[in-house]
């Protein structure tokens, strides 16, 4: 079956700690993308490649980081300069261009506590 | 002004009701438009591309109106299943592959 998988669903984190949230699609998709949502908030987008070994910062890349190595990879770190970690981490992908429609993954629930 | 603006709702209907949704955007240039369902607690889910010529699925119908920059999702026959939070989508950027999510209308369908 095609998609895309995140690991861990639920994480737990003490502050102060860096944590790395897994994504892998089977798609062939070449964009990948990492977004947050808090209750009762629209996605935000923190970071998207669109290549392989290029990627680019969203509108809170702040505290985290990414990398892109593989086409089917794109995890990332949330690191202790994020102030608020808190949050539901979604992950998608899309064929390249304007049109294209996204498709996320189930997601990472992380905790800080 | 905001960038995807939807009404947070919950709109509250009965089985079988036809209910509406409107969402309005700010970038005159955007190119792609969609519409995304998202149960409690889970990842969004595509449920429809909005053409300019308008586009229906079942008992779903989206049109875009370019001029006055604004989209609406028509759901007829409400289902008990129907529940949950819809989102509207839109590319922002022309020539780009980022999307700009509204923050959801919520909808919720009685017995």
């Amino acid at each position: 079956d095609g998609g895309i998988t995140q690991s861990p669903k639920y994480l737990f984190r003490k502050e102060g700690q860096n944590v790395t949230l897994s994504c892998e699609q089977n798609l062939n998709h070449d964009a990948m993308y990492w977004y947050r949502q808090d209750p009762g908030q629209g996605l935000r987008l923190i970071y998207y490649s669109q290549i392989v070994n290029d990627f680019q910062k969203g509108d809170i890349a702040e505290g985290y980081s990414v990398s892109r190595e593989k086409k089917e990879s794109f995890p990332l770190t949330v690191t202790s300069a994020q102030k608020n970690p808190t949050a539901f981490y979604l992950c998608a992908s899309s064929m390249t261009g304007s049109y294209n429609e996204q498709f996320f993954g189930p997601g990472t629930r992380l905790t800080v506590l | 002004r905001k960038e995807v603006e939807q009404d947070p709702g919950p709109f509250n209907v009965p089985e079988g009701a036809t209910v509406a949704f409107n969402c309005t955007y700010s970038n005159s240039a955007s190119q792609s438009f969609f519409w995304y369902r998202q149960d409690c607690r889970k990842e969004p889910k595509l449920l429809m591309s909005v053409y300019s010529s308008g586009n229906e699925d079942g008992r779903f119908t989206a049109q875009l109106n370019r001029a006055s920059q604004y989209i609406s999702l028509l759901i007829r026959d409400s289902k008990l299943s129907d529940s949950a939070t819809y989102l509207c989508v839109v590319n922002m950027l022309a020539g780009y592959s980022t999307l700009t999510f509204g923050k959801g209308t919520m909808l919720l369908v009685s017995p």
